[in-house]
Order: C-alpha cells, then structure tokens, then sequence
C-alpha cells in the first residue's frame, strides 16, 4: 500500500539557521508533491507544489526539491524565524482527479 | 481570498446521536473534502465530492455520510455517532481549473463523543 513518512519527531533549530525536512514515500509515483503548513488549532494552508519534472521550486525563504529516484522530497527554509514554527505536511499527488494523501507532518520548532 | 467556513469549532455529542458537521466555501470550487485528523495517523480522507449532488468514498468512510445539495455547501454526518469517532474534522475545497490546484482548508471541528 502507498505509504507517505515524515518524520515524527520535532525538529529544533535555531533562528537564522536552515531547516531541512524530509518527505519520504513509497509504493507511489506522484506526479505532483504539496507542501502544507499547518498551525496548532487551524487548517493547513498551502505553500508550494512541485512538478515530477522539476527538480526544485523558490517562493521567497522556501525550497523544495523531488527526487522521483529517491522517492523523496525535502523542504528547505532559509533564515528561519520563530513565526516558522508549525507542522509542516507533505501531500504526493497523481494526476486526475485532485485527490491528496497526506503525511503525518514534521513539527517544526525555531528558537530565539 | 477562499474562506472556507465549518460550522462549529468544538462539538461534543452523546453515543448514538446523529451528528451533522457543516462547511461552507465562497470561491465557487467545484471540488469539496472531509478529513479526519488524529495524532499519530495525519489527515485521512473520508469522503469528497466534486460536484453537486456527486460524492465518492475516501479512505475511511464507514460510519459517515455525505450531502452536497448546493455547490459552497458540503455537509458530513455521523449516523451514530461512537466514541470511535471522536476527532478534529476538517473540510477543504480546491478548484477544478486547468492544472494542479491546492486544497483550501477550514479550520476544523473539534468533536468529542460521549
């Protein structure tokens, strides 16, 4: 069955440092990866979406990556800052219709 | 700006009750969502429409149903509701324009069986 990992435990990082989280999936081969953030007691908001064609994606202090060999995606944030704090979901996606399967979500936690 | 609107940020229930969680979208998507969302398990997609009066199962559905008799308006019930069920529910929409496009979600209920 398709299984999508991120991992569970929380990543601490110190602010102005580069946070780098990993999306790992298998038994899959998505045309599209999302990327969401998600803050305690909201919804998750959309932040980017990369193409199996591309290598790598930029909005602003964000960069993702999706290795279709590696079956993995990173996501980078750059001069990270405690307002980046928040759990961060990875969603692969085939095409057709727009039907998401989510990850469990990496807890993000910048510190001062 | 999309708002997706559910009707009730926390919700507790009794056992057995019939429950009724609203979510309501103002962007016209064609597409609708309900989730689930425990710690440990992520989001899991229990029912989706993408368009009136249509709906397919998710991954979970037993236990639920749906209704979509107006496009911004997609409607999810617990027919009996159990303590299994107890959990943040939330609601998406996304657009059926050319291309990928994202999920715009509510920000959930909370609901607790008893």
């Amino acid at each position: 069955s398709q299984k999508i990992e991120q991992n569970s435990e929380a990543l601490n990082i110190q602010e102005g440092k580069t946070a780098t989280l990993t999306c790992n999936y298998t038994n899959y081969s998505p045309a599209y990866l999302q990327w969401y953030r998600q803050d305690p007691g909201r919804g998750p908001v959309f932040l980017l979406l990369i193409r199996e064609n591309e290598k790598e994606k930029r909005k602003e202090r964000l960069k993702v990556t999706f290795d279709t060999t590696l079956k993995q995606s990173l996501f980078h944030i750059t001069a990270s800052q405690p307002a980046d704090s928040a759990t961060y979901l990875c969603a692969p996606m085939n095409t057709g219709f727009q039907k998401l399967v989510f990850g469990t979500g990496t807890r993000l936690l910048v510190s001062p | 700006d999309v708002k997706v609107t559910q009707s009730s940020r926390y919700l507790v229930k009794r056992t057995g009750e019939k429950v009724f969680l609203e979510c309501v979208q103002d962007m016209d998507h064609e597409n609708m969502f309900w989730y689930r969302q425990d710690p440990g398990l992520g989001l899991r997609l229990i029912y989706f429409s993408y368009d009136v009066k249509m709906k397919e199962k998710g991954d979970i559905p037993e236990g639920y149903s749906v209704s979509r008799e107006k496009k911004e308006r997609f409607s999810l019930i617990l027919e009996s509701a159990s303590t299994n069920q107890t959990s943040m529910y939330l609601c998406a929409s996304s657009s059926r324009d050319r291309g990928v496009q994202p999920q715009h979600f509510g920000d959930g209920t909370r609901l607790s069986i008893l």
